[in-house]
């Protein structure tokens, strides 16, 4: 069965410094999204992306996070300038639009574990 | 704006015994709600989801779930607890819009005692 892939499992990172988080949708997946869950509590949404651009995004989601999906099959999310805060559990998610024929599921992969010292 | 609440942040049962992990939401539309359950160092897997059809919701490993308009709630069950099946299980809604956000329970831990 096909399933959502996250790279690296874990990160330390000093404060400061940028990170990329790695992710390969499901092939025929055409939507993207990226979550995160601080330890102790909820996953939160950051931001959906689709047609190379992103089509929704929460108030975490500010100028020091971006997406790409640089090369068709990796989608990946860039923290310019980590803090301290931002050690979480990062997990992307994709699904199939609605209007073509698909269903609004999100299937998730099993995360990165992102600590910023 | 839609929201969900789950009301235990732990159940605990005995191997055999029957599951209730209960879950309250708030949606301003009809909404569409799934159960994901997230093992430990794992990813989150949908157990189940409910997207106006019929509202008793049949998942995986035996999980089932009832959604009731009228008492705005969406709890899942299974008549027989297994030791797998600890874990922790998030009730989430969708957002909004055809391919909206989720919004995400606190989460509900469950233990089961052999």
């Amino acid at each position: 069965e096909p399933e959502v892939t996250q790279t690296p499992s874990h990160q330390v990172t000093q404060m400061g410094q940028e990170v990329i988080l790695r992710c390969v949708p499901i092939s025929n997946h055409l939507y993207f999204y990226w979550y995160r869950q601080i330890l102790g509590q909820k996953v939160e949404f950051l931001v959906s992306f689709y047609n190379n651009e992103i089509s929704e995004k929460s108030e975490i989601f500010d100028d020091q996070f971006s997406v790409e999906r640089p090369d068709g099959s990796n989608f990946t999310l860039k923290i310019r300038s980590t803090k301290l805060e931002d050690s979480a559990m990062y997990f992307c998610a994709s699904s199939v639009p609605q209007g073509l024929g698909g269903e609004e599921t999100q299937y998730f992969g099993p995360g990165t574990r992102l600590l910023v010292l | 704006a839609q929201s969900v609440t789950q009301l235990d942040s732990h159940v605990s049962v005995s191997e055999g015994t029957p599951v209730l992990l209960r879950c309250n939401y708030s949606s301003s539309y009809s909404p569409s709600l799934f159960w994901y359950v997230q093992h430990p160092n794992k990813g989150l897997q949908l157990l189940l989801k409910y997207t106006s059809a019929a509202t008793l919701v049949k998942g995986i490993n035996g999980f089932e779930a009832e959604f009731k308009k009228s008492e705005t709630s969406f709890h899942l069950t299974k008549p027989s607890a297994h030791m797998s099946d600890a874990a922790e299980y998030f009730c989430v809604v969708s957002g909004g819009g055809s391919q909206g956000n989720l919004i995400f329970g606190k989460g509900t831990k469950l233990s089961v005692k052999p």
